[in-house]
């Protein structure tokens, strides 16, 4: 069974500066989908950013990118130049290819500190 | 404004009610799913619809029973159910089940008193 494990329960950051988020998962598959979303305090959760494990390329998406460890099974997510709006809970995300049961890690709650 | 709408945002229920909760989807998805969100725990999917038949039931105790009328409608009618059932029910949209991303409602915080 696959599994997600995000060891920072609670992190924070000062304004403009950056943060790093770990995840590290657990499965036997070659091909498979990561994601990291972010949950404000409005509850819904929002997708931040996505990487496809045949990519050996890190994905990013303006200030925010991945530094993907296939071998060790690592997908850490790094917030560059935090801002009081990435305050929120970020959690990573796996899927299997051609199938959408997408298991969470339990959450990181981010604090941005003005 | 989110393309996945959640009603009610809050539901407080005693343990013998009747409630349901609605989702509904703007975005032309054909995917739809229920996910259960408590506190310091992973979330747990329960329910999973393709084109608005079920494809996944994750041992969802059947207190809880979904219905999919169509693909933009989604519904998890509630009944006899647990204190231990209070928690954060997502509503979730995809354009399929495959490889494509979800799209998260707002969600309905449920109390089960």
């Amino acid at each position: 069974a696959q599994t997600v494990t995000q060891s920072q329960p609670e992190m924070s950051v000062q304004e403009a500066e950056t943060v790093t988020l770990s995840c590290t998962y657990d499965t036997s598959e070659n091909n498979y989908y990561l994601f990291w979303y972010k949950q404000p305090p409005s509850r819904q959760m929002i997708l931040v950013i996505r990487q496809e494990a045949y990519k050996q390329q890190n994905a990013t998406e303006n200030r925010f990118s991945v530094n993907f460890q296939k071998a060790a099974k690592s997908f850490s997510l790094k917030i560059s130049d935090s801002q009081l709006g990435d305050t929120a809970m970020y959690f990573c995300a796996f899927t299997q290819y051609n199938n959408n049961d997408m298991r969470f890690g339990a959450g990181t709650r981010l604090t941005v500190k003005p | 404004e989110t393309g996945v709408t959640q009603t009610p945002r809050h539901l407080v229920m005693g343990m013998t009610n009747k409630k349901s909760l609605k989702c509904e989807q703007h975005l032309g998805h054909n995917a739809m799913y229920w996910y259960k969100q408590s506190a310091k725990k992973p979330l747990e999917l329960m329910f999973v619809y393709n084109f608005k038949e079920q494809t996944e039931n994750n041992s969802v105790p059947s207190r809880f029973s979904p219905e999919c009328p169509n693909s933009s409608h989604l519904f998890l009618h509630l009944h006899t159910l647990q204190p231990e059932d209070s928690a954060l029910y997502l509503c979730a949209s995809s354009q399929d089940v495959r490889d494509s991303p979800l799209h998260f409602g707002n969600g309905t915080r449920l109390t089960v008193t």
